[in-house]
């Protein structure tokens, strides 16, 4: 079954402003994570945060976690053309040895 | 160099035929994984590996067939093609199954049954 779910299904928005992409998951996690995937490419990864961690930085990037709400977020600051790209949360499941992984959030950053 | 490659990176065939996929990994991890991509970015795991000894096999049909000849090597194998099975198929690896690991993802071959 899907865990998690990106909102929203697509985002358009003028370069050098900030993109924020929000993820929502139904059962308890040890952990969650974001990945990227540019057009016709495989997925790269972003960012791991733990349960127990409420925000975790790189770069640009900045990813919270609120387990209360069983949702995440992932903002990309100052944005660039070459942001363009889907991007997916996936969690684990407590127990599980795999990832599910959401339908993804469609960004375009138009310049 | 490559992390995760796959071969072929395209696959045109019609119904019924037979047709594999490999996937090789160099980063020294334990643990393999095959997904499939739908047309809507869907991603949904298939198998995974772990040490050559399959530890997941999702509701997949038994025409899917994995085969793990040793821990850097995953290949996919697809009887009997039908229509539904088009679409974008990921091989990727983890250092071990264990949640904590991130997945490092190969460039994807993408099925296209006629």
């Amino acid at each position: 079954s899907q865990q998690g779910e990106e909102d929203p299904q697509a985002l358009s928005i003028q370069e050098g402003e900030n993109a924020t992409m929000n993820c929502s998951y139904k059962t308890s996690i040890n952990n969650l994570q974001w990945y990227r995937q540019n057009s016709g490419r495989g997925l790269v990864h972003l960012i791991l945060i733990r349960s127990n961690e409420r925000e975790k930085h790189s770069g640009r990037l900045r990813v919270t976690l609120d387990t209360s709400k069983k949702s995440s977020s992932l903002l990309i600051t100052a944005s660039r053309a070459a942001d363009t790209a889907s991007y997916f949360c996936a969690t684990d499941g407590q127990g599980a040895q795999k990832l599910v992984f959401g339908q993804g959030t469609r960004l375009t950053i138009n310049p | 160099d490559t992390a995760v490659s796959q071969t072929p990176k395209y696959l045109v065939t019609q119904m019924g035929n037979d047709k594999s996929i490999k996937c090789e990994q160099n980063l020294g991890h334990d643990t393999m994984y095959w997904y499939k991509q739908d047309s809507k970015k869907f991603l949904k795991i298939m198998f995974s590996y772990n040490n050559k000894e399959l530890i997941i096999n999702e509701t997949v049909p038994n025409r899917f067939s994995p085969k793990s000849p040793d821990k850097a090597h995953l290949n996919l194998h697809i009887n009997s093609l039908e229509l539904g099975d088009s679409a974008v198929y990921f091989c990727a690896s983890s250092q071990d199954p264990g949640q904590f690991y991130e997945q490092y993802f190969g460039p994807g071959t993408r099925l296209t049954v006629t």
